[in-house]
């Protein structure tokens, strides 16, 4: 089945720079990459996603690139701030099929330090 | 997008004691699924709530220790039966969006058991 496995699992940035969280994953079917954030006791958020027919997406600050051939994608974050400070989860699947389920990679720790 | 509660949005309890945790959305919506979060860890996927039939199970749940009903296409529910402190977690609902393979998920249920 669908494994993803993410990195770092924590990351500490200075308010200001950028972040990256990579992701990889196993089955080559699988076609939507989604990304969440949360924040501490609240439910996961779905920030951004991408899908397989697309190498790049960007929400301001927020972008999701894929590589399809390396089975990898990627959340990067530009002049981060205090409030994007949270666990982000990246997640794999394959919509159109039977189940349509997630599978999360591990998490993220991200800190923004002011 | 919808709006999913679920009720308890927590609950202490003692072992040997079941718990039905409901979710509710505001609109009708294709699929729903059931996730655990324990504390620290990412989303696993218990099993996808299908309307009208059987509840689909991921590998290592079972429907005798949680049992899932989703009577329409608004509403499902989760019991989490015999409970042991391994049980202790928040579990989350999540239901398909108006974009394909998005899913959104409810505020949460965090049990304790004791």
């Amino acid at each position: 089945g669908e494994n993803v496995e993410q990195h770092p699992s924590t990351l500490s940035v200075q308010e200001g720079d950028s972040a990256v969280i990579k992701c990889t994953y196993s089955d080559s079917a699988s076609n939507y990459f989604p990304w969440y954030k949360q924040e501490l006791g609240k439910r996961p958020q779905l920030i951004i996603d991408i899908r397989s027919n697309v190498g790049e997406k960007k929400d301001q600050r927020i972008a999701v690139t894929l590589n399809k051939t390396a089975k990898h994608f990627s959340l990067h974050i530009t002049e981060t701030q205090p409030e994007d400070s949270a666990v982000y989860f990246c997640a794999a699947s394959i919509y159109g099929g039977a189940t349509n389920k997630l599978i999360f990679g591990t998490g993220t720790l991200l800190a923004v330090q002011p | 997008s919808a709006v999913i509660s679920q009720k308890p949005s927590r609950d202490i309890c003692q072992r040997g004691t079941s718990l039905t945790i409901q979710c509710q959305v505001d609109s009708q919506v294709t699929m729903m699924f059931w996730y655990r979060q324990q504390p620290g860890q990412s989303l696993t996927l218990i099993a996808t709530a299908n309307q009208g039939s059987e509840a689909t199970y991921e590998s290592g749940f079972v429907i005798d220790k949680f049992p899932i009903s989703r009577p329409n296409l608004t509403f499902s529910t989760l019991t989490v039966s015999n409970m042991s402190p391994e049980d202790s977690s928040i579990y989350l609902c999540s239901v398909t969006g108006q974009g394909v393979g998005e899913q959104f998920f409810g505020p949460g249920t965090r049990l304790t058991v004791l």
